[in-house]
This record gives structure tokens, C-alpha cells and sequence, in this order.
């Protein structure tokens, strides 16, 4: 079965850090991969997504993600984070259905 | 700009009452969703709709059903609500079905 999983369930960092956080999944055809963002108190939203092409592909904000295909990763990163990034955010997976990792919550302290 | 609203943001339901969750999109979108977002377990597909009168099971279907009776509405009903139903529901649509989710706010559920 399809399968997301999202290895930092809290990441605490100062500003200006840098971010990376994990995301693999298990599906063995051509999927398509998202990252999406749920800033306190507001609605999830698309930060990025990969269909096909460049498998590094760059969303809103600085933020910007790695399709590996051979280790099923689909890493998020960014240089440098803002207190405005605090947030949780969720990886998921479109091969036979879509499927969301648990999620990763994100503390920037200022 | 896509816009999808849900009907309430908070409710409170007691336990064996029918709860009716509703969902509207504006942009014309074929796909319509039901998650529920719970702490450390992500989002959940409860069901989904390819089109008006058609439904699916997700995941986690059981308790639930759905109605779509127009392609705008996508309605969620808890037929005897019990107090493991207490969540984040949350509505989402799609163009097509592997592209891009818009998300509704959310309604959070409590049952008692």
C-alpha cells in the first residue's frame, strides 16, 4: 500500500537556520509529490509540487524541494528560515491516491 | 482565485446526534474531499467524489457517508456521532485528480 512518511514530527530552529526535512514515501509507479503549508490558524495551502521535469523544483517563499526517485525522497528545504515560517507541513504523495504524511511541526524562534 | 468554504469552524455535537458537515467550491472543480486531521496521524481521506452523485470510500470511511447532489457540495454526515469523531474536518477540491488540493478552513468537531 502507498505509504508517506515524514521523519521530524517537531523541528525547532533559530532564525536564519537552514531547513531540511524528510519526506519518503513507498510507491513503486510515477507519482506526483506536494508539500503543503498550515500556518497557525489559517487553512493548508500549496507551498510546492512535482510532476515531472527538473526534480528540483522551487515553491513560495524560498522554499524549495528535491525529488530523488531512486531513495523515494522528496526533501524540503530552505537556506534560510524566518519566524514567519513556523508552521506544520505536510508531504504527500499522489500515485494511486493522494496520501499525507503526519506532518512536521516547525518553531522558528525569533 | 479558488475559494472553498465550510459551513462551520467550530461545532459541538453530542454524542449519537447526526452531524451534517457541508462543503462548497467555487471553481467549477470535478474532485471533491473529506479529510480529518488529527495530532501525529496527518490528514485521513474519509471519501472522495470524482462527480456529481458519485462517491468513494477513503481510508477511513467507516461511521461516515457523503452527498453530492450538485458539483459545488460536497456534504459530510456523521449518522450517530460518537465522542472518537471529534477532529479537524477538512474539505478539499482538484481539477483533476492528481493535481493540486485547495483546502476549505476547516471545521473542528467536538463531540461529547
Amino acid at each position: 500500500a502507498q505509504s508517506v512518511s515524514q521523519h521530524n514530527h517537531h523541528v525547532i530552529l533559530s532564525e536564519a537556520a537552514s531547513l531540511e526535512l524528510g519526506c519518503n514515501y513507498s510507491y513503486g509507479g510515477t507519482v506526483n509529490l506536494f508539500w503543503y503549508v498550515q500556518y497557525p490558524g489559517q487553512h493548508l495551502q500549496l507551498l510546492l509540487k512535482y510532476f515531472s521535469g527538473d526534480p528540483l523544483v522551487k515553491g513560495i517563499k524560498g522554499f524549495e524541494a528535491e525529488f530523488i526517485k531512486s531513495k523515494f525522497s522528496f526533501n524540503l528545504r530552505k537556506p534560510s528560515v524566518q519566524w514567519s515560517d513556523t508552521a506544520e507541513y505536510f508531504c504527500a504523495v499522489n500515485g494511486n491516491d493522494m496520501r499525507f504524511g503526519a506532518g512536521t511541526r516547525l518553531t522558528v524562534k525569533p | 482565485d479558488v475559494k472553498v468554504t465550510q459551513s462551520s469552524r467550530y461545532l459541538v455535537k453530542r454524542t449519537g446526534e447526526k452531524v451534517f458537515l457541508e462543503c462548497v467550491q467555487d471553481m467549477d472543480h470535478e474532485n471533491m474531499f473529506w479529510y480529518r486531521q488529527d495530532p501525529g496521524l496527518g490528514l485521513r481521506l474519509i471519501y472522495f467524489s470524482y462527480d456529481v452523485k458519485m462517491k468513494e470510500k477513503g481510508d477511513i470511511p467507516e461511521g461516515y457517508s457523503v452527498s453530492r447532489e450538485k458539483k459545488e457540495r460536497f456534504s459530510l454526515i456523521l449518522e450517530s456521532a460518537s465522542t472518537n469523531q471529534t477532529s479537524m474536518y477538512l474539505c478539499a477540491s482538484s481539477l483533476f485528480p492528481p493535481d493540486t488540493q485547495y483546502f476549505g478552513p476547516g471545521t473542528r468537531l467536538t463531540v461529547l
